[in-house]
């Protein structure tokens, strides 16, 4: 079955904790992007790859860090997790640009 | 700063009834618009893509583009209580060494049996 896998789909966490969310597509899309979504302030990009060691910064980048080492995985690092990123989170995968992105089922991130 | 927006709701209408869902962007940049559903809790979902002017159907759903007025409108027809969902507008502003889509903050709608 085509589909994006994030892990954990759940996470309570303490500030200046590191901690990474993974992300999985099984699609062999070259484009993926992480996304955090808030009430009242929608999706918001976070980062984004383009390919294979290619990653570039979204709107929201700040606090966060992600690699892209291979197609499949784009990982979601965060350093030192501060309560202001308790957010959802979605990484989505596409096959190109102007095509439909594909979404992971989310991952809620709690810091406290 | 490329912007989409779009009336937050909530929207209701009864079952049956056409649901409008309407969206605007600042930049003429983009040249693709999708419209995602997402239930609560949910991951969104694509319902529809546009890149042209006029109109576009699947179904029971038709997208609008009317790139001189910077609007996106998509219309449920025959709306069902399964209708009931948050709708995402995004623009496609990726070109070049980017690749961006700005959503919408997305409209509530309920669909009221």
């Amino acid at each position: 079955e085509a589909q994006v896998t994030q892990n954990p789909r759940y996470l309570i966490t303490v500030t200046g904790k590191k901690l990474t969310v993974t992300c999985s597509q099984n699609m062999n899309h070259e484009y993926m992007s992480w996304y955090r979504q808030d009430p009242g302030l929608g999706l918001r990009q976070i980062y984004y790859s383009m390919n294979v060691e290619v990653t570039d910064k979204g709107d929201v980048p700040e606090g966060y860090k992600v690699s892209r080492k291979e197609k499949r995985n784009f990982p979601l690092i965060l350093e030192s997790p501060s309560p202001n990123q308790t957010s959802l989170y979605f990484c989505a995968s596409s096959p190109g640009l102007a095509n439909e992105q594909y979404f992971g089922p989310g991952t809620r991130l709690t810091v406290t | 700063q490329k912007e989409v927006e779009q009336n937050s709701g909530p929207l209701s209408v009864p079952e049956g009834a056409i649901a409008s869902l309407n969206c605007t962007y600042s930049d003429r940049g983009s040249q693709s618009f999708f419209w995602y559903r997402q239930y609560s809790g949910k991951s969104p979902e694509l319902i529809m893509f546009i890149y042209s002017n006029g109109d576009k159907e699947d179904g029971r759903f038709t997208a609008q583009l009317n790139k001189a007025s910077q609007y996106v409108s998509l219309l449920i027809r025959d709306s069902q209580p399964s209708d009931s969902a948050t709708y995402l507008c995004a623009g496609d502003y990726s070109g070049g060494s980017n690749y961006k889509l700005t959503f919408g903050k997305g409209t509530l709608l309920t669909v009221n049996p």
